[in-house]
């Protein structure tokens, strides 16, 4: 049973370019959570989205940045026209459809590093 | 609270030691943790969580202790192993709602 899986691992892009992450949730996992982690900090949400939808976006900036959850497909977090300040590493976590649980886990994926140049 | 971009603050423990780690939450309104490990160049990893109707949970070496009189969680790790050298975040959720907070970090070096 796979976990959460991102790609790239490692991404590396001039400023101004186009940067995408995706990220693949674990089997049976509809819902998907964006982080933003910068070095020596702790994680900050970004991006909630179930299939089609977008939850919760309150944490990613209203400019250069997009998420989706296609019906197929992986979730993709798009960062368009980079700048230095993009640089991080971005996690992707996953969690199951409600199941009648209060707490729902969150899973993480090893994170995609991203560095502006 | 919002992290400023301090360096993280560090634990240094000798192997087979005990560790504890701690972590002022933020709201007082939360009602669930979670324990992440995150090793260098990886995802979080679940280690142990509580629910406040509890304060005390104990798993396999790791045992949480939560005080809502103060906002405070601790991890305690017993007969600490090098391979428990890592960052350590706690997590604290409202509700059972989607959003989780998390603290800023420790990270643990584990000396042999």
């Amino acid at each position: 049973n796979a976990g959460v899986m991102q790609n790239p691992r490692h991404l590396v892009r001039r400023r101004g370019q186009e940067a995408r992450l995706r990220c693949s949730p674990m089997k049976g996992h509809s819902h998907v959570y964006w982080y933003r982690q910068l070095p020596e900090e702790g994680l900050k949400f970004m991006v909630y989205l179930q299939k089609e939808n977008i939850i919760d976006e309150s944490g990613m900036p209203k400019e250069r940045f997009s998420a989706e959850f296609p019906k197929e497909g992986p979730s993709i977090l798009r960062i368009q026209q980079v700048v230095r300040g993009d640089s991080a590493a971005y996690f992707c976590a996953s969690s199951p459809t409600a199941s009648g649980r209060l707490y729902n886990e969150q899973f993480f994926g090893p994170g995609t590093r991203l560095t502006v140049l | 609270g919002e992290s400023v971009g301090l360096h993280l603050p560090t634990l240094s423990v000798q192997e087979g030691d005990n560790s504890i780690i701690n972590c002022a939450y933020s709201n007082s309104a939360s009602d669930y943790f979670i324990w992440y490990k995150q090793e260098s160049g990886k995802g979080p990893q679940f280690i142990i969580d509580i629910r406040s109707n509890m304060d005390k949970r104990q798993g396999q070496r790791v045992t949480v202790l939560l005080n809502k009189t103060v906002k405070h969680l601790s991890l305690q790790i017993a007969a600490t192993q090098p391979g428990d050298s890592a960052v350590y975040f706690c997590a604290e959720n409202i509700g059972g709602t989607y959003k989780y907070i998390f603290g800023t970090g420790t990270r643990l070096k584990v000396l042999a």
